[in-house]
């Protein structure tokens, strides 16, 4: 198994489009989590999916922005009507059953214009 | 509110040097604390600490875990260019184990 992996690396749109992201964690893990962050700063939370279940969202996460993860394997991360401020680094990350440690995708740099 | 505290924001080192970065929470119901290390994309996993005063160990880099004065600190010994990146320290909360993170600490290590 080669990690987390996450699609695309870099996404650049205009203001207003919407955007989706894909992640597919390590197989056999079952929680998974998507993260944003911004320069100069850590990752933080938005929301959190255990199996297909999504059981926690951060306040961050505005109407704009939904989640999936069908079927409990790989996440979907839709941005509607992005604005500039959604520019950031998303980041997914998964964690094995009992296990606390998360590993890390390489992310999805978006770039709102 | 749960909140992590990492010190210095960044440094600039020579190679060769030793350093320590500091971290420091305030969490309810803690229960574990994470290192990263952060190059250019994502978070890499170092260590997980869970008990106070027992030194987890890899390679040039160990880290220590004080419950009782709610810290960490993670030392990098004899440091290479390669260190170079931002070491951030996470905590796990709430329910979901969510992940809080502290801002990270930028290392540079230069010739």
């Amino acid at each position: 198994d080669t990690g987390v992996s996450q699609d695309p690396r870099h996404k650049i749109t205009k203001r207003g489009q919407n955007v989706t992201f894909r992640c597919d964690p390590i197989s056999e893990h079952n929680r998974l989590y998507w993260y944003r962050q911004t320069l100069g700063q850590g990752p933080e939370f938005l929301t959190y999916f255990q199996n297909e279940a999504q059981l926690k969202k951060s306040r961050l996460l505005s109407d704009r922005f939904s989640a999936e993860r069908p079927k409990g394997s790989f996440s979907t991360l839709e941005i509607q009507r992005t604005e500039q401020g959604d520019s950031a680094m998303y980041l997914c990350a998964s964690s094995p059953p009992g296990g606390v440690e998360q590993y890390f995708g390489p992310g999805t740099r978006l770039t709102v214009t | 509110e749960d909140k992590v505290v990492q010190s210095p924001l960044s440094l600039v080192v020579h190679e060769g040097d030793t350093v320590t970065l500091n971290c420091s929470y305030e969490v309810t119901n803690f229960r574990s604390l994470l290192w990263y290390k952060q190059e250019k994309k994502a978070p890499t996993f170092l260590f997980m600490l869970t008990s106070s005063g027992i030194e987890k160990k890899s390679g040039r880099l160990s880290s220590i875990l004080d419950k009782k004065e709610l810290f960490s600190i993670l030392n990098i010994t004899a440091t290479q260019t390669g260190d170079s990146a931002v070491y951030l320290c996470a905590v796990p909360t709430g329910t979901a184990s969510k992940l809080t993170f502290g801002t990270g600490t930028r290392l540079q290590v230069t010739l």
